[in-house]
């Protein structure tokens, strides 16, 4: 069964371009979970999905950021107009839906604007 | 509010050497869970352990064991024995089962290197 898999695993980005981030939860998963972080700095909740629903984005960005979980693919976490403060990693975790099953984590994308 | 703290920035130790890393937590749910994840150079997070707060018996997974303590808000981890691949930055974080989601407060992380 394979894990949370992240692409691209790295991502360039010139200011003002876009960056859009896939998450394809575990076999099985409905809920995808992005997190942001900083250089130097601890994990950030940015966004709660259920397919085709946003159930919690209070940590996102109120402009330029966006995430979706579209009924048959991935999930996407869209930065537009990006700027050099959106460096950082970012980590989508899946689960199964029940708060007692354990939380799985992808490897991460990480995107550095110039 | 929920909060992680983490007051150990960076870690420094020799192999072989005991270590234990700190981590308190703030939270007005009677229900959570504690985690523990590594963070090694390469990027990926591992995950370490998870502990219910119903549940404070301590845990021993070889030379890795956490020590749960409700009183203080405590939920501190120790490596016995340290190795060079032990060399991480070391996250501790909390889920509130309250809030629905299962979401996740980070401490700011301890980075910890193991010389030898």
């Amino acid at each position: 069964n394979a894990g949370v898999m992240q692409n691209p695993r790295h991502l360039v980005r010139r200011r003002g371009q876009e960056a859009r981030l896939r998450c394809s939860p575990m076999k099985g998963h409905s809920h995808v979970y992005w997190y942001r972080q900083l250089p130097e700095e601890g994990l950030k909740f940015m966004v709660y999905l259920q397919k085709e629903n946003i159930i919690d984005e209070s940590g996102m960005p109120k402009e330029r950021f966006s995430a979706e979980f579209p009924k048959e693919g991935p999930s996407i976490l869209r930065i537009q107009q990006v700027v050099r403060g959106d460096s950082a990693a970012y980590f989508c975790a899946s689960s199964i839906g029940d708060v007692s099953g354990e939380l799985f984590f992808g490897e991460g994308s990480r995107l550095t604007v110039l | 509010a929920q909060k992680v703290t983490q007051a150990q920035t960076e870690i420094s130790v020799v192999e072989k050497e005991d270590v234990t890393l700190d981590c308190v937590y703030e939270t007005r749910d009677t229900t959570y869970y504690l985690f523990w994840y590594k963070q090694p150079p390469s990027g990926e997070l591992v995950f370490l352990i998870r502990r219910n707060s119903f549940d404070e018996q301590n845990e021993i997974s070889g030379r890795y064991s956490w020590n749960f303590q409700k009183s203080t808000s405590s939920f501190n981890f120790t490596i016995t024995a340290s190795q060079v691949v032990d060399s991480a930055v070391y996250f501790c974080a909390l889920m509130s089962l309250t809030q629905g989601a299962q979401k996740l407060v980070f401490g700011q992380g301890t980075r910890l290197t193991i010389n030898p």
